[in-house]
């Protein structure tokens, strides 16, 4: 199985500031590569697709890059909303194995 | 709007059953995989099972396989989680969520674009 393994664990930051967050897979996957976010109570929303591919309805901030095993989650400019936890997900064969979650907080 | 529902967690013994629904609308539900993915209190996401816009294929995470099984109905536009053997290790809020759309048969493998709110299930004496 393809192990997902995120970085950091957990992050401090500010409005208006840039963030990365890194996703590494244990084999090479191509772009088969999903970026979700979670906020607490609620289930997760689709931000990226396809490593980069931006779904619909999702700020431009965000932006995602990457392929073969490594994989970043870019916020341009955060704003109070993004304050959340985020996990990307290998998509292309079973079992779909999520990464364990990068906490972004404030 | 698509929306997708979850019902039929709550409180079991370890070794009960218990059967989950996921009603949905707002999307041809036929033409579309569907998965159930959990998340255990104060944990991470864990994708539990997978069945095709047709009934088949279908696939389980190894932690499940042989105690849960899948279906759907499209009369009712609805997914169904069957749980039995239950274990301490299966409490977790569980959401279904909605994968590709399906054309002449074939199913992409892709991300989840549409989730459920979740339903609470608890394994505990």
């Amino acid at each position: 199985d393809i192990q997902m393994t995120q970085s950091p664990s957990s992050v401090s930051a500010s409005v208006g500031d840039r963030v990365t967050i890194t996703c590494r897979a244990s084999q090479r996957i191509s772009t088969w590569l999903a970026w979700y976010q979670q906020k607490p109570g609620k289930a997760p929303k689709l931000l990226i697709y396809s490593a980069s591919g931006l779904q619909s309805g999702v700020p431009s901030r965000f932006s995602g890059s990457g392929s073969g095993t490594d994989f970043t989650l870019t916020i341009s400019s955060l704003q109070p909303e993004d304050f959340a936890t985020y996990y990307c997900q290998y998509t292309n064969n079973f079992p779909y194995t999520f990464g364990q979650g990068t906490k972004l907080e404030i | 709007e698509v929306q997708l529902v979850e019902s039929g967690g709550g409180l079991v013994q370890p070794g009960g059953s218990l059967r989950l629904s996921c009603a949905v609308s707002g999307f041809t539900f036929s033409s579309y995989s569907m998965n159930w993915v959990r998340q255990a209190p104060g944990k991470g996401l864990e994708w539990v099972s997978y069945i095709s816009a047709s009934g088949s294929p279908i696939h389980y995470a190894d932690s499940v396989k042989g105690r849960f099984t899948i279906s759907r109905d499209s009369a009712k536009n609805s997914l169904y989680l069957q749980m039995n053997s239950l274990r301490d290790e299966d409490t977790a809020v569980y959401y279904c969520a909605r994968g590709a759309y399906c054309s002449n048969g074939v199913c992409p493998l892709s991300s989840f674009d549409s989730w459920g709110q979740g339903t609470l299930v608890t394994v505990s004496s």
